[in-house]
């Protein structure tokens, strides 16, 4: 069994202020993790990709994330908001060799100017 | 951005009524899904295919149904439509289980 939380609903920051998305998860098995975006009436766009080979992962738009198995987490943060990195994003968990992903229910990111 | 085209991009129609939904790719990847979309749902996962002609349950397939008689096209059917199935349907694609998934624009389906 797998699932994944992610703990705020709604985030609002300033453009130029770090961001941080909080995601937790639990699988019975090693998990694979995502980060997707999901821009306005857009579809999902992968923004990173953990799958054990280290535990800092980069991604596009300047975004990491950290897996930290003790806690269970996969936070995703930024350094620095810019008004384009207005959108939803998603955590999504894979356990296991099948197909199934789980999806977070989403944390919207408002960046005010 | 991966070949992945859905139509109709939007639809309103009455209860009761059949729908087929519609995804296309020109990746040639082994996998498609058919994923709907609420508010506070996140994305939950339709059905999905392995194959030409292999397909398999997701977890809310219950009045769905699928086809999948060519590797590029993955079509997704609303029996009889209920209003509980108002919803954006996304279709996406991987190369492999473990590969990213590559998604399509989404259908707005409105069921009155």
């Amino acid at each position: 069994a797998q699932s994944v939380t992610q703990l705020d609903s709604h985030v609002s920051v300033s453009e130029g202020t770090p961001v941080l998305l909080r995601c937790n998860y639990s699988s019975s098995y090693s998990p694979s993790l995502f980060w997707y975006v999901q821009h306005p009436n857009k579809g999902l766009q992968l923004l990173l990709k953990y799958t054990s080979a280290a535990t800092l992962v980069k991604g596009i738009n300047g975004f990491e994330a950290e897996f930290k198995k003790s806690e269970t987490s996969f936070h995703l943060t930024k350094p620095s908001a810019h008004m384009s990195d207005a959108a939803e994003y998603f955590c999504v968990v894979k356990g296991g060799s099948n197909y199934k992903l789980t999806f977070g229910k989403g944390t919207l990111l408002t960046v005010n100017p | 951005d991966a070949g992945i085209t859905q139509s109709p991009r939007h639809k309103v129609t009455e209860t009761g009524t059949p729908v087929t939904l519609r995804c296309h790719q020109t990746e040639n990847h082994r996998y498609m899904y058919w994923y709907r979309q609420d508010p506070g749902h996140g994305l939950r996962l339709i059905h999905y295919s392995y194959g030409v002609k292999d397909t398999d349950k997701g977890e809310v397939s219950d009045g769905y149904s699928v086809s999948r008689s060519k590797t590029e096209d993955f079509l997704l059917t609303l029996e009889s439509a209920t209003s509980s199935q108002t919803s954006v349907y996304f279709c996406a694609i991987s190369a492999g289980v473990s590969e990213k998934l590559f998604f399509g624009s989404g259908t707005q389906l409105s069921v009155l």
